[in-house]
């Protein structure tokens, strides 16, 4: 089975605070994407990643960073954080040209106050 | 106007019952059309995966795809309590790489 782990399922950090999001998938995928998931808003997404050391900008990639060291690791990166990044970060992986089907991990909510 | 529409439910149907869920789209570039269930506090998982149009049948559900009325569908026969989550629709143009548009998904009850 494709796992994807995120490191934590509930966060809570202050504004201001820079706050990593980390992703591991076990099944030697080239595609990993983060999206971030809102009611009545559906999962829109902030960024992805092709290859090692490769990223893309997503649809809403302002006030996010990403990095991509290793192959199986995709990090998201709030740089100043704001309460309006409170949300339910999703990671998911895809094989290279199997990017329709993606995996996703458990999801990490994130509070911030 | 949202490039992909959903209607957010909550619908609740009794056990038994044939479930229809629905979307709409604007860009008829969109090829490829998935759906996936998210139960409460987890991540999205992939029921069924098209392409263009046509039906597939997996079990109990079966996808539909219309291009012509940009809409697609997916029904499940002899609901159970256990396919209470959200749906959510997801589509991606032919050669539009990876990235996959999202409906904004639909609350799924089944009651015993």
């Amino acid at each position: 089975d494709v796992k994807v782990t995120q490191s934590s399922r509930y966060l809570v950090k202050r504004t201001g605070e820079k706050v990593f999001l980390e992703c591991v998938q076990d099944m030697d995928h080239e595609n990993m994407f983060w999206y971030r998931q809102d009611p009545g808003l559906g999962l829109r997404l902030i960024y992805f990643s092709y290859d090692v050391k490769m990223k893309e900008k997503g649809d809403i990639p302002e006030g996010y960073s990403v990095s991509r060291e290793k192959k199986e690791r995709f990090s998201l990166i709030l740089e100043s954080a704001s309460t309006n990044q409170t949300s339910m970060y999703l990671c998911a992986s895809s094989p290279r040209g199997g990017g329709r089907i993606a995996f996703f991990g458990q999801g990490t909510r994130l509070t911030v106050v | 106007q949202k490039e992909v529409e959903q209607d957010p439910g909550p619908l609740s149907v009794p056990e038994g019952a044939i479930v229809s869920l629905n979307c709409t789209y604007s860009n008829s570039a969109f090829q490829y059309f998935m759906w996936y269930r998210q139960y409460s506090r987890k991540g999205p998982e992939l029921l069924m995966y098209t392409y263009s149009s046509g039906n597939k049948e997996d079990g109990r559900f079966t996808a539909q795809v219309d291009k012509s009325s940009k809409y697609i569908s997916l029904f499940i026969r002899d609901s159970q309590p256990s396919d209470s989550a959200t749906y959510l629709c997801a589509m991606s143009e032919t050669g539009g790489g990876n990235k996959l548009t999202f409906g904004t998904g639909t609350q799924l009850k089944v009651e015993l």
